[in-house]
């Protein structure tokens, strides 16, 4: 199962880009890379998911580099609701057989 | 509306209480697991199901149960709970797959006197 390290937690101030790098070492070849964004007192919510080279979306663009030890989320411009922690999550549940390892996560803090 | 649905949000129990945490999910999914979230830690898997009637364990299945006798309801069953169950637990569901994304429920805030 590969194991996800990321920084503790970020501050940044509104309309800053902010990039958040998780690590990952022992990815598996089929492995996808998933972040989930998660607001004081709710559920994690799926943000972007890719597998390689870049994906954006609406909300936040992923870098994966050719070697996909690791993988950075980018939020451009962030705003004070975008203050939540974000979870790198590596593997699938059927590459995994179910078991899934989340990491500490990364407590992005915006300030105006 | 596709959700994941936990209850209770809140609950309050004395040491050694058998407790339920129901966890219902409207869109068929065949994957459900339970975590629980503490300072510090993250999140980490307690169970996991993968289908009817199919269910393992996580990283912390000490002192929880789980069933899975029908595909929306995943029920974490705390047979005798103790004080270091306090925590906040959450539970989400996956139609699987490889780069499958999980939904997830708002969550249950458990304190164990």
């Amino acid at each position: 199962l590969a194991k996800t390290t990321q920084p503790i937690s970020m501050d940044s101030y509104e309309g800053q880009e902010v990039n958040i790098t998780c690590s990952h070492n022992n990815i598996a070849t089929n492995d996808y890379i998933t972040w989930y964004q998660q607001f004081p007192s709710q559920g994690p919510r799926f943000i972007i998911q890719g597998y390689k080279t870049k994906v954006t979306n609406e909300v936040a663009s992923l870098f994966i580099p050719a070697d996909r030890k690791s993988s950075t989320l980018s939020l451009p411009r962030v705003s004070l609701s975008d203050t939540a922690v974000y979870y790198c999550l590596v593997g699938g549940i059927y590459n995994q057989g179910g078991k899934l390892i989340f990491g500490q996560g990364t407590e992005l803090s915006v300030k105006p | 509306e596709a959700q994941v649905t936990q209850n209770p949000r809140y609950l309050i129990t004395v040491t050694g209480k058998k407790l339920t945490v129901t966890c219902s999910q409207n869109m068929n999914h065949e994957y459900m697991s339970w975590y629980r979230q503490d300072p510090g830690l993250g999140l980490r898997q307690i169970y996991y199901s993968m289908n009817v009637e199919v269910t393992d364990k996580g990283d912390v299945p000490e002192g929880y149960k789980v069933s899975r006798k029908e595909k929306r309801n995943f029920p974490l069953i705390l047979e005798s709970p103790s004080p270091n169950q306090t925590s906040l637990y959450f539970c989400a569901s996956s139609w699987g797959g490889a780069g499958e994304k999980l939904f997830f429920g708002s969550g249950t805030q458990l304190s164990v006197l």
